[in-house]
């Protein structure tokens, strides 16, 4: 059964400042990993979406990357912004039930 | 046009009630889903439906009951409330199953409070 890490579980960092959040699954072969955002009492807003045949998905301020072997991925965010406040969820659709399985977030805020 | 659609937004009942949430999705997905947020922020599936077959039913009391009368809607019916139930539900769907599943898109979410 896949699990999905979040680490940290929440990040505290001054306006400007480059951030990674990171995710990790224990079953490397997965199918796509997707992160989205979650602003408090708001639905998730898809951010970027990884095939497993892809190694990075980039937009804007954000660079996802993705090594399966090492069952990882990680989120850049460049420059941060207050706006980027929020909480970061990655889900993993692997092989079995083909459903995305979500980490439990990492909490955001980004301070002026 | 909001994409996937949830209502009602917020609802508040007492225990022992029936209650139902409702979703639509206009992006032609042909999968759709359920899943539930608890107070920590964690979220489980708990149904997930591929041309308006049950594809996934995960542990969830037999008093949840999904219903797909077509390919953008999928509504969730709750029977005798329990205080537990308390949560955010959230709808989402996507292009595709098994392997070849695309993006997923959520719903802004349903706020279930039992009393």
């Amino acid at each position: 059964k896949q699990e999905v890490t979040q680490i940290p579980a929440a990040l505290s960092v001054p306006e400007g400042e480059n951030l990674v959040l990171n995710c990790s699954f224990t079953d490397s072969a997965i199918y796509n990993l997707q992160w989205f955002r979650q602003d408090p009492g708001k639905g998730l807003t898809s951010l970027l979406l990884i095939q497993s045949s892809q190694r990075e998905q980039t937009s804007g301020r954000l660079n996802a990357s993705l090594d399966k072997s090492s069952g990882r991925s990680t989120l850049y965010i460049a420059a941060s912004q207050p706006g980027d406040s929020a909480t970061y969820l990655c889900a993993v659709k692997s092989g079995g039930s083909y459903i995305p399985t979500f980490g439990r977030g990492t909490s955001l805020i980004v301070h002026p | 046009d909001t994409a996937v659609s949830q209502t009602p937004k917020y609802l508040v009942t007492q225990m022992g009630n029936d209650k139902s949430i409702k979703c639509e999705q206009n992006l032609g997905h042909d999968t759709m889903y359920w899943y539930k947020q608890d107070s920590k922020k964690f979220l489980k599936i708990m149904f997930s439906y591929n041309n308006k077959e049950l594809i996934i039913n995960e542990t969830v009391p037999n008093r949840f009951s999904p219903k797909s009368p077509d390919k953008a809607h999928l509504n969730l019916h709750i029977n005798s409330l329990e205080l537990g139930d308390s949560a955010v539900y959230f709808c989402a769907s996507s292009q595709g199953s098994g392997s070849r599943t695309g993006e997923l898109f959520f719903g802004e979410g349903s706020r279930l409070t039992v009393l």
